[in-house]
């Protein structure tokens, strides 16, 4: 079955250090989108990619990247960790043009602590 | 102003009753509007969509959408305990795979 799959599930890491969050899915979905979840503010979107080699920045992209060089992935980088990038991260993939919506279907997140 | 607008909750409901979740949205060009079911500590998962006014009926569950107005609504009929969870309300404008989420609402079913 088609599936999208998060690794690592959590992660501890400490302030200034570089982590990468893999996000690998098997839809064969055009559309992957990266967001982090805290309390008193929902989802937010991070980046979002149409396509390999294509990649947005969302409403809160400062301190992370992303790079498409393949249909399955889209990693996410935090450059220097901060403690405020403590979160659930989530991905999410959707098939079709970007002109149309479709549905998201969600990782199950990486809980990322930065101490 | 926040995009998009939830009462956080907790809504709590006896089993059998009626729970209604609203959210209202401040873009009025937005076209697209949908209901995410989230469990704790587990990823959202799409439950409704809607994108014209009225109502849309899917088992228990309707969404009810009033554009002049700016909100859109759920309805879960004959709740269950299985129901307990927080649903988020999203937004995206006419033609745009972005959502913008609400916080969401935490609802609670006491059996």
């Amino acid at each position: 079955d088609a599936e999208i799959t998060q690794s690592p599930r959590h992660k501890i890491t400490e302030t200034g250090r570089q982590v990468t969050l893999a996000c690998h899915q098997t839809w064969n979905h055009n559309n992957m989108f990266w967001y982090r979840q805290d309390l008193g503010h929902g989802l937010r979107l991070i980046h979002y990619s149409y396509g390999v080699q294509d990649t947005n920045k969302g409403e809160v992209s400062d301190g992370y990247s992303v790079s498409r060089s393949n249909t399955e992935d889209l990693p996410l980088t935090l450059e220097s960790a901060a403690s405020s990038q403590t979160s659930v991260y989530f991905c999410a993939s959707s098939e079709g043009l970007a002109a149309t919506y479709n549905e998201q279907f969600f990782g199950p997140g990486t809980r990322l602590t930065v101490l | 102003q926040k995009e998009v607008e939830q009462n956080s909750g907790p809504l709590s409901v006896p089993e059998g009753a009626i729970a209604s979740l609203n959210c209202t949205y401040s873009d009025r060009g937005s076209q697209s509007f949908f209901w995410y079911r989230q469990y704790s500590g587990k990823s959202p998962e799409l439950i409704m969509f809607i994108y014209s006014n009225g109502d849309k009926e899917d088992g228990r569950f309707t969404a009810q959408l009033n554009k002049a107005s700016q909100y859109v609504s759920l309805l879960i009929r004959d709740s269950q305990p299985s129901d307990s969870a927080t649903y988020l309300c999203a937004v995206t404008p006419g033609g745009y795979q972005k959502v913008t989420f609400g916080t969401g609402t935490k609802l609670q079913v006491i059996p």
